[in-house]
């Protein structure tokens, strides 16, 4: 099926650990995302990486480091985990050059810490 | 800036009735506009989208209109069934490829 995985679908790690979640899409597509949504669902952009290049880069901690070995893969990688870090993490990936920027979401990893 | 806001949840309607869930934006130019649904557990797909003033975007039954003399997407959808029942999100693209989300609403359709 052509889609965009994320690996784990749940992770549960206690505070101060250090953990990654993978994203892989097979659409083609050139650019890949990184989004939390919080408790209450608000949705917002962590990182952008458009061939394997960073172009966006919102206020996030520098603990949280996202890794693109090719333009198919987006991992993010957490170091010392703290417990405001519990989030639902999308993965998400569009081809750019387009005007209407649609983009395909992956279903989402559920990070717990305790 | 560039913002997306959207009327606070959340929404319970029963089955069969009008649907209308407002979202306003404040932008430079003319973004494009975009909702998108969320079902329980799952990732957020795409529903419909606009790229231009007075386009209307339609799927599903669900329609909305890109006005420019009011910065407004409002998401409509004549009959509702329960299977509607999810959150939805109003967006706008800005620069860099960058997606930008409203609050999200919480819909449930009881039957």
């Amino acid at each position: 099926d052509t889609a965009v995985s994320q690996t784990p679908k749940y992770l549960v790690t206690q505070m101060g650990n250090d953990k990654s979640i993978k994203c892989e899409q097979n659409l083609g597509h050139d650019t890949m995302y990184w989004y939390k949504q919080d408790s209450k669902k608000f949705l917002k952009i962590m990182f952008s990486y458009n061939n394997k290049e960073l172009i966006i880069n919102e206020t996030v901690p520098n603990r949280f480091s996202p890794k693109s070995p090719d333009k198919a893969h987006l991992n993010l990688h957490i170091n010392s985990l703290e417990l405001g870090d519990s989030a639902v993490y999308f993965c998400a990936s569009s081809l750019s050059g387009q005007k209407n920027n649609e983009q395909f979401f992956g279903p989402g990893t559920r990070l717990t810490v305790l | 800036g560039n913002s997306v806001t959207q009327m606070e949840g959340p929404v319970t309607l029963s089955e069969e009735a009008f649907l209308t869930i407002n979202c306003t934006y404040t932008a430079t130019g003319y973004p494009s506009l975009f909702w998108y649904v969320q079902y329980p557990g799952e990732g957020l797909q795409l529903l419909l989208k606009a790229t231009k003033a007075d386009d209307k975007g339609s799927n599903k039954g669900f329609e909305a209109t890109y006005r420019k003399e009011t910065t407004s997407f409002h998401l409509e959808k004549g009959s509702v069934q329960v299977s509607d029942s999810a959150v939805y999100f109003c967006a706008q693209e800005t620069s860099g490829s960058r997606l930008t989300f409203g609050e999200g609403t919480q819909l449930t359709v009881n039957p």
